[in-house]
Order: C-alpha cells, then structure tokens, then sequence
C-alpha cells in the first residue's frame, strides 16, 4: 500500500541529545513537510522539501534541521538547540502541483525526559 | 497571518447533519479550498477539496460561497466516528507550503 511511514511512534529524548525522526514515503511525491503539534494547538511548519537536495526553513525552522538526499526520505532532527521538544511530530507530502491533497503520516511523540 | 478562521468548537447530535462554517476573506483565485480532520495521536486524513463548484464526496459536501470568501463542510449525518477535529485550508494551486497553513481548527463534538 502507498502512503507515509513514520518511525517511531513513540521515543524518549534525554535533555542535550539529538534525535532523529524517519519520514519515508512511497507515493513518488515531489514534495515533503515536517510539522510540529503541541497538545490542543494546531499544525506548525517546521521544514519543507520541493526536490531533492533542496529545503526551506517554515515557520518554527530554529533547533531542527533535515536533509532530502531521496525523494522518498525526509528526515527530521530535532537538536539539543530546540529547548521545548516535546511535542507531536507529523510528517506529510503531496505532489508538487496546483491545490494537491497532503497526505500525513501517523505522527511520532517525543518527550524529553 | 491566518489565511482561514473557523469556530474554536462545535456540537451537534448523532445522525443529524453538522455544517461546518470557514471564513476565508482573502483567498486567491488560484486557491484551492482544502478539509482535513483529525483524530486524537494521528495524522490528520483528506476529507475533501473544491476550487468554485461545490463538491460531494463518500464523506461529505463541500459548499463554496459565490464570491469564494466562505465555505461550509456539510456532514451529511453524522456519527460519533465523525468527532474530530476539522481544518480548513487554503491549497495555493502553485504548490509550495504557502497555502499550507493550519490553524487550530474546529473541534467537532458528536452527542449520542
């Protein structure tokens, strides 16, 4: 089945470590978001990708960074810069067309412990 | 800025229709009207989209106001699987992430 895998589901962060969070997507898109969801709030941009070997900054880009060496993986790292990492992960992707649909993956939790 | 506003939450009955209102005063020509919702610990699904006609789908009806500055998502009857919380959004046809902005959405609460 095509669609957006994220791993893991669930990961526990010391404070000062970087994490990494998995995106990979099997739906031949051309472009991938990272977003960031606090309990009770809406979707906040993170990173995004239009191509490979390319991404841009959203709107909360400070603490995190990614890379886009596939089409298929985009994947997000949260660094020991980002002072409130706890939050629900999403990633997503559509194809780089007019008014596409935005498909999401099922979301990673990360706490800091 | 936020490009749509919608109510912080809304009640309605099980089996009774639910209209869902988006104010979206600054829309472009070349925005597309997206609806997505979204289940507590998971990733929010496609509900459905419209440019200017309004559009049925299996899971609801989209209605677009003439002069595209508003639109209602209609569920049809709703059932308690339908308590979710609803975005709506604005899809800039040209592509990029300018058009995808979500706000808090409307916190749908279905009453059995």
């Amino acid at each position: 089945d095509g669609g957006i895998t994220q791993s893991p589901k669930y990961l526990f962060r010391k404070e000062g470590q970087n994490v990494t969070l998995s995106c990979e997507q099997n739906l031949n898109h051309d472009a991938m978001y990272w977003y960031r969801q606090d309990p009770g709030q809406g979707l906040r941009l993170i990173y995004y990708s239009q191509i490979v070997n390319d991404f841009q900054k959203g709107d909360i880009a400070e603490g995190y960074s990614v890379s886009r060496e596939k089409k298929e993986s985009f994947p997000l790292t949260v660094t020991s810069a980002q002072k409130n990492p706890t939050a629900f992960y999403l990633c997503a992707s559509n194809q780089y067309l007019s008014g596409n649909t935005i498909y999401f993956g099922e979301g990673s939790w990360l706490t800091v412990v | 800025d936020a490009k749509t506003t919608q109510p912080n939450s809304m009640e309605s009955n099980e089996e009774e229709p639910v209209h869902l209102p988006c104010n979206h005063s600054t829309i472009s020509g070349t925005d597309y009207i997206h609806w997505y919702r979204q289940l507590p610990s998971q990733g929010p699904e496609y509900v459905i989209h419209g440019l200017t006609s309004n559009v049925n789908n299996r899971m609801a009806s989209l209605a677009i106001a003439e002069d595209r500055k508003s639109s209602t998502l209609i569920l049809h009857r709703a059932t308690l699987r339908d308590a979710a919380v609803y975005y709506c959004i604005l899809n800039y046809s040209g592509g990029g992430a300018d058009g995808l902005t979500f706000g808090k959405g409307t916190h749908l609460i279905i009453q059995p």
